[in-house]
């Protein structure tokens, strides 16, 4: 199994660009996130989605849109972004009845 | 809301050195509570976990307990090795809220031969 991948690793945009992050897991789960890692600040919750067809806002939703339209899949994306958006962003996944997430390495994203 | 709090970094110990980060929490009810650790360029790990006050998670060496009381679970380790440099993040998931973890803002560690 290859667990919880994310596409691509690193990325370079122009403010007012667009862009998709994708995540993909091949174990079933129900539940998957989007994370923001930022120095000092820990993780901090974007959107996330309890199945699919379904998505829900996290802490700090604000200029991302997301789609989950295979339960494997889980979209991120950017319509326009913005310097403030340089992060790493981390897709996680957990299956039903469990409490334990399982991250993917992670995409730097630098928006100039 | 629900909060957690990690001392800050760095750490800098040397091998074979007693390590321990502190981590306190408010939420209401009864959390789970997580340790994962991020090496460098890789996502989180999850390191252990506890479910209930009193509860002992342990794994790799490293153990950290439920305490209720305090509010507080703090991850030890008795001997670090350099290959437990690395950052270490505190989170919990409040009861009946399986899908939001509240992060601490991590804690940066280096062990030096």
């Amino acid at each position: 199994n290859a667990g919880v991948t994310q596409t691509p690793k690193f990325r370079v945009l122009k403010t007012g660009q667009s862009m998709t992050l994708l995540c993909a897991q091949d174990m079933n789960h129900e539940y998957m996130y989007w994370y923001r890692q930022d120095p000092g600040m820990g993780l901090r919750l974007i959107h996330y989605s309890v199945g699919e067809g379904t998505t829900a806002k996290g802490e700090v939703p604000d200029g991302y849109n997301v789609s989950r339209l295979k339960k494997q899949n889980f979209l991120l994306g950017l319509e326009s972004a913005a310097p403030s958006q340089t992060s790493v962003y981390f897709c996680a996944s957990r299956g039903f009845g469990y409490n334990e997430q399982f991250f993917g390495p992670g995409t730097r994203l630098t928006v100039l | 809301g629900n909060s957690v709090t990690q001392m800050e970094g760095p750490v800098t110990l040397s091998e074979e050195a007693f390590l321990t980060i502190n981590c306190t929490y408010t939420a209401t009810g009864y959390p789970s509570l997580f340790w994962y650790v991020q090496y460098p360029g890789e996502g989180l790990q999850l390191l252990l976990k506890a479910t209930k006050a009193d509860d002992k998670g342990s794994n790799k060496g490293f153990e950290a307990t439920y305490r209720k009381e305090t509010t507080s679970f703090h991850l030890e380790k008795g001997s670090v090795q350099v290959s437990d440099s690395a950052v270490y993040f505190c989170a919990l998931s409040p009861y009946n809220a399986g899908n939001m973890l509240t992060f601490g803002g991590g804690t940066r560690l280096m062990v030096k031969p």
